[in-house]
């Protein structure tokens, strides 16, 4: 099974910071990974699929990049509606496995 | 628009059964692979299990293999997760989730139902 982390864990920001999450995959998967955002009671949403490809009606200030092993979630200036978690998940093998989620604060 | 709705979810004892369903519509439902995914209280995302839109192909995670069923009417728009031989860590929230394109199951996750909370206990 491909294992999938992340960091940090959790991370407290201001409105207008720049915000990176880092994902990696215990083994090459391409560019077959995906990031959601999930908010406290909801459910979880597809911001980028395939690495880097916004998912439709998603602000450009989410942005996604990195194949092989290695990727990146960068949100441009935070702002108040993006405090969540966010997970990355691999859909190069099944079974299809997620990162343990990066929570998203105010600072 | 694209809309899922899962039902079927409850308490119930470990070693029981329960069966969750999940209702489609807004879309070609034969046209995609669909999933279940769970999270448990306070957790992470677990995908449980995927089957493909003909019904020919189906994976799961290892936890539920041989208790789990995943399974589909496409006459009826409805997707099912079989659940047998229950255990307290099968406790979650249960999300009937569409492959993100209608080409195989080896991609995003496009939309999530509102899911359904299932208690072994």
């Amino acid at each position: 099974d491909i294992q999938m982390t992340q960091s940090p864990s959790s991370l407290s920001a201001s409105v207008g910071d720049r915000v990176t999450i880092t994902c990696r995959a215990s083994q090459s998967i391409s560019t077959y990974l995906n990031w959601y955002q999930q908010k406290p009671g909801k459910t979880p949403k597809l911001l980028i699929y395939t690495a880097s490809s916004l998912h439709t009606g998603v602000p450009s200030r989410f942005s996604g990049s990195g194949s092989g092993t290695d990727f990146t979630l960068t949100i441009s200036s935070l702002q108040p509606e993006d405090f969540a978690t966010y997970y990355c998940q691999q859909s190069y093998s099944t079974p299809f496995t997620f990162g343990p989620g990066t929570k998203v604060d105010i600072k | 628009q694209v809309q899922l709705v899962e039902s079927g979810g409850g308490v119930v004892q470990p070693g029981r059964s329960l069966r969750l369903s999940c209702a489609a519509s807004g879309f070609t439902f034969s046209s995609y692979a669909m999933h279940w995914v769970r999270q448990a209280p306070g957790k992470g995302l677990e995908w449980v299990a995927v089957m493909s839109r003909e019904g020919n192909n189906k994976y799961y995670v290892d936890s539920v293999k041989g208790r789990f069923t995943i399974s589909r009417d496409n006459s009826n728009y409805t997707l099912y997760l079989q659940m047998n031989s229950l255990r307290a860590e099968d406790t979650a929230v249960y999300y009937c989730v569409r492959a993100g394109i209608a080409q195989g199951f080896y991609n995003w996750f496009d939309p999530w139902g509102q899911g359904t909370l299932v208690t072994v206990s």
